[in-house]
């Protein structure tokens, strides 16, 4: 099974701030790599595909990179409606597998 | 506008049972992959299942032999057979649609969810 570890785990930001978080796979994926952003008590919504791709309707404050095992979620002005939790996944085969979650707080 | 609709969300007894259905709208059901992640409370995404157009069924091994999935295309409706139940199946059941990009499925539009809880 592909392991995906996401960094940091949490983080406190202001609005205004640059933030980057890092998903690392435990073996290459290509750019089989999503981003989901949930906020509590609410389904998670896609943001991200082919590890750059922006979903449709998604701000271009959103951006990915990367490619192989090491990939980035930059967001590059934080808003007040970005506080939230985003998640990775590969989906370069089955099991698909998520990272842990990175909660950004104010 | 696609809708996904999740149900058959209950309490239930270890080793009990449940159907999870899915309703959706918006969109041609039959030509897309469909999947189940649940999420337990306060934790993380977990992948569950998932079922391709020709009925190719895929499972996580923590539920292989007692979860199945299936799809009803002349309902546009998913469905997720949950047997056995314990109580680390305790979550939120969301059903995903995935979009075909480049050779794979990722998932482009989600349900609200629907709990199951497992408790005595």
């Amino acid at each position: 099974d592909i392991q995906m570890t996401q960094s940091p785990s949490s983080l406190s930001a202001s609005v205004g701030d640059r933030v980057t978080i890092t998903c690392r796979a435990s073996q290459g994926i290509t750019n089989y790599l999503a981003w989901f952003q949930q906020k509590p008590g609410k389904a998670p919504k896609s943001l991200i595909y082919g590890a750059s791709s922006l979903q449709s309707g998604v701000p271009s404050r959103f951006s990915g990179s990367g490619s192989g095992t090491d990939f980035t979620l930059t967001i590059s002005s934080l808003q007040p409606e970005d506080f939230a939790t985003y998640y990775c996944q590969q989906y370069i085969s089955y099991p698909l597998t998520f990272g842990g979650g990175t909660k950004i707080e104010i | 506008e696609v809708q996904l609709l999740e149900s058959g969300g209950d309490l239930v007894q270890p080793g009990g049972s449940l159907r999870l259905s899915c309703a959706a709208s918006g969109f041609t059901f039959s030509i897309y992959a469909m999947t189940w992640v649940r999420q337990a409370p306060g934790k993380g995404l977990e992948w569950v299942s998932t079922i391709g157009t020709n009925d190719d069924t895929y499972y996580a091994d923590s539920v292989k032999g007692r979860f199945t999935i299936s799809r009803d295309n002349s309902r546009n409706t998913l469905y997720l057979q949950v047997n056995g139940l314990r109580a680390e199946d305790t979550a939120v059941y969301f059903c995903a649609k995935s979009l075909v990009v480049d050779g794979r499925g990722y998932f482009d539009y989600w349900g609200q969810g629907t709990l199951v809880t497992v408790s005595s």
